[in-house]
């Protein structure tokens, strides 16, 4: 078993809907928790970071995250088609922060 | 501000043959850290170096070896080149060590024949 994982998708939402994008982990002493986004074709880059239980918001994104229940997610607020990408979740494993990835999920916003 | 540069991007070798993809990363940042990614594995961390030191590795075979130069620079080097070796190799930088708050590069795509 992996121990960040995803759903691969694709998730399919319309233009202007939220998006959620969710992730599981497996290692309860994992502490933190990354976002990237990966545009076909291109590296990854990062759009949200998120430490401590409870939801981190920058502009439209909204990144949650529960200890309890090892679960985040991230949500995106009034989904453009520029937003589909695969989206990677990423946590620190075994005390480290560096990140373990997940698959990711292809998300696709359409007109 | 110049972002992460890889070279080369592209690379075709042959199994057996060995290979170094070098990394410069951005001006202050002190860390480099390569990953693989295959579209089977996902991105999959092989080791990082702060101040020319090896901080962390993953598990890789010792075919996969890296280094780090007194600039931050880094070169990884895969000797002995499988046909599973056929990868997207990905450098990424950042201030600290020990972060997932990376920048990455946009990868050294290699393929193995």
């Amino acid at each position: 078993q992996k121990e960040v994982e995803q759903n691969s998708g694709p998730l399919s939402v319309p233009e202007g809907a939220i998006a959620s994008l969710n992730c599981t982990y497996s290692d309860r002493g994992s502490q933190s928790f990354f976002w990237y986004r990966q545009y076909s074709g291109k590296s990854p880059e990062l759009i949200m970071f998120i430490y401590s239980n409870g939801d981190k918001e920058d502009g439209r994104f909204t990144a949650q995250l529960n200890k309890a229940s090892q679960y985040v997610s991230l949500l995106i607020r009034d989904s453009q088609p520029s937003d589909s990408a695969t989206y990677l979740c990423a946590g620190g494993v075994g005390g480290s922060y560096i990140p373990t990835f997940g698959r990711g999920t292809s998300l696709i916003v359409h007109p | 501000k110049a972002g992460v540069t890889q070279t080369p991007r592209y690379l075709i070798k042959t199994r057996g043959q060995q290979v170094t993809l070098s990394c410069s990363p951005i001006s202050g940042h002190r860390s480099v850290s390569w990953y693989q990614q295959t579209p089977g594995q996902g991105l999959q961390f092989l080791f990082e170096y702060f101040s020319e030191t090896q901080r962390n590795k993953g598990n890789f075979p010792g075919r996969f070896s890296g280094r780090q130069f007194s600039n931050s620079r880094s070169e990884m080097n895969v000797s002995t080149l499988e046909l599973g070796d056929s990868a997207l190799y990905l450098c990424a930088s950042s201030r600290k060590t020990d972060t997932g708050e990376l920048f990455f590069g946009e990868g050294s795509r290699l393929t193995v024949l």
